[in-house]
């Protein structure tokens, strides 16, 4: 079966300094991969999105990026950190060729900027 | 610009009621429709996906409509239990792995 790791599982990061969170898929081959953000009082925002290695597409403008180095891991980095940043950073993957796959989400990341 | 709104925002009910979520969207042209769970400070888990091209899902005392032209989904929930407790989220594809969220039905589930 198929199972999505996140981690950190917390984090409390100073303002202006750096941000790397992982997310590896096990159990499946060529996956979507997706960063979603929700903050308080409103709905999950979609971040990035990833095909395949190397290829990454960016729904909204802000000082994050994304990166995928290998099939099944996403990592979402910051090179400096806004009080903005703070939220629950979810990752989740879908199959892979179709459109309209179920997607699938991790455990999720508490990210706290100070 | 895909809206989706959920209806109520929190509901409390005793234990044993049948009820009923609401969800709407504005774009009718959707891929999919998925409903999740969310407990506190947890991740998501999917209740249901609806293709476009169906009208409803069950799922043990789950069961899920959707009626794409009116651009309305509503999660049923029989036989509610405290366990139900929890946050249900609805969500439509309707761009190329786009998935815009409502913000959520609170639902709590009294003994």
């Amino acid at each position: 079966s198929q199972t999505i790791h996140q981690w950190p599982a917390t984090l409390v990061q100073p303002v202006g300094s750096p941000l790397s969170l992982e997310c590896t898929v096990e159990g499946t081959s060529n996956p979507n991969l997706y960063w979603y953000r929700q903050a308080a009082g409103r709905g999950l925002q979609l971040l990035f999105y990833s095909v395949g290695i190397g290829q990454i597409s960016s729904e909204v403008p802000q000082n994050l990026s994304a990166s995928r180095p290998q099939d099944r891991q996403f990592i979402l980095s910051s090179k400096k950190l806004l009080l903005s940043d703070s939220g629950f950073y979810l990752c989740a993957w879908s199959g892979g060729g179709g459109v309209s796959n179920e997607q699938f989400f991790g455990p999720g990341t508490r990210l706290t900027v100070l | 610009k895909q809206e989706v709104t959920q209806i109520p925002a929190a509901l409390s009910v005793p234990e044993g009621e049948n009820l009923v979520l609401n969800c709407s969207f504005t774009d009718s042209a959707i891929y999919n429709l998925q409903w999740f769970r969310q407990d506190p400070g947890k991740g998501l888990t999917s209740l249901l996906l609806i293709q476009s091209s169906q009208r409803e899902q069950t799922s043990g005392r789950l069961n899920a409509s959707l009626d794409k032209s009116s651009g309305r989904s509503t999660l049923y929930i029989a036989a509610s239990q405290p366990g139900d407790s929890a946050t249900y989220l609805c969500a439509v594809l309707s761009g190329y792995s786009t998935l815009t969220f409502g913000k959520g039905t609170m639902l709590l589930v009294s003994p």
